[in-house]
């Protein structure tokens, strides 16, 4: 089984610029999930997805961060413009629906896309 | 409000002796509950999970972890650390029937010492 797909790995922009990340998830999983990690502590969630429909975006600072994930499948998560303090790792992860197909819930993450904003 | 607590930020443990990270929760209902490890510049990787039944559940790499409805925790336990035992270790919890929201703890780094 393929695991969560992630790109790039690693992404350096000055302050002001755009950066897009992508992710491709594990086929047949109904949630997606971006969280936002800094350097040592625990993954932020920004966007839930559940098929092609936004669950939880509370913590997405809409003015300059949005995300969409098209037919249900790919996510691409999007930073414009950019600002230091989005210097950190954006983990996708998915889900197969806790009782859908016998689904217990664990998330599987993408190796993340390492984001340096100078 | 519902949360995940790990109250200690890093364990250090000499490599053979046994180990534990602590996780509590604070959630209505009754969630899913999951380690997970995160090794330098990796994603998660999940460890295992507590649903239903028995209360000590077996994960990989030889770790356990035993829920305590009581105490409403969910401690990571190993008999015998091993020094590639070195990372970050992080306890979440799933409400399942409320969007399937997902909650993490802050995250315990481990330290194992040769």
């Amino acid at each position: 089984e393929a695991g969560v797909a992630q790109s790039p790995r690693y992404k350096i922009i000055e302050k002001r610029q755009s950066v897009a990340f992508w992710c491709n998830p594990i086929s047949g999983h109904a949630t997606l999930y971006w969280y936002q990690q800094i350097l040592g502590q625990g993954p932020k969630l920004l966007i839930q997805f559940q098929n092609n429909g936004v669950v939880d975006d509370s913590q997405l600072p809409k003015d300059r961060f949005s995300a969409e994930r098209l037919k249900g499948v790919d996510s691409t998560l999007k930073i414009q413009p950019a600002k230091l303090e989005d210097s950190a790792v954006y983990l996708c992860a998915s889900s197969s629906m806790i009782g859908s197909g016998g689904g217990t819930g664990e998330l599987f993450f993408g190796e993340g896309s390492r984001l340096t904003v100078l | 409000a519902q949360s995940v607590a790990q109250p200690e930020d890093q364990v250090n443990v000499a490599e053979g002796n046994p180990l534990t990270v602590k996780c509590t929760y604070s959630v209505s209902g009754n969630p899913y509950l999951f380690w997970y490890v995160q090794y330098p510049n990796r994603g998660l990787q999940f460890l295992l999970k507590y649903i239903t039944g028995d209360n000590l559940v077996k994960g990989s790499y030889g770790f356990e972890a035993e829920f305590n409805k009581s105490q409403t925790s969910f401690h990571l336990k190993k008999p015998s650390a091993l020094v590639s035992d070195s990372a970050l270790y992080f306890c979440a919890v799933r409400l399942p029937n409320r969007d399937d929201k997902i909650i993490f703890g802050k995250g315990t780094r481990l330290h194992i010492l040769p």
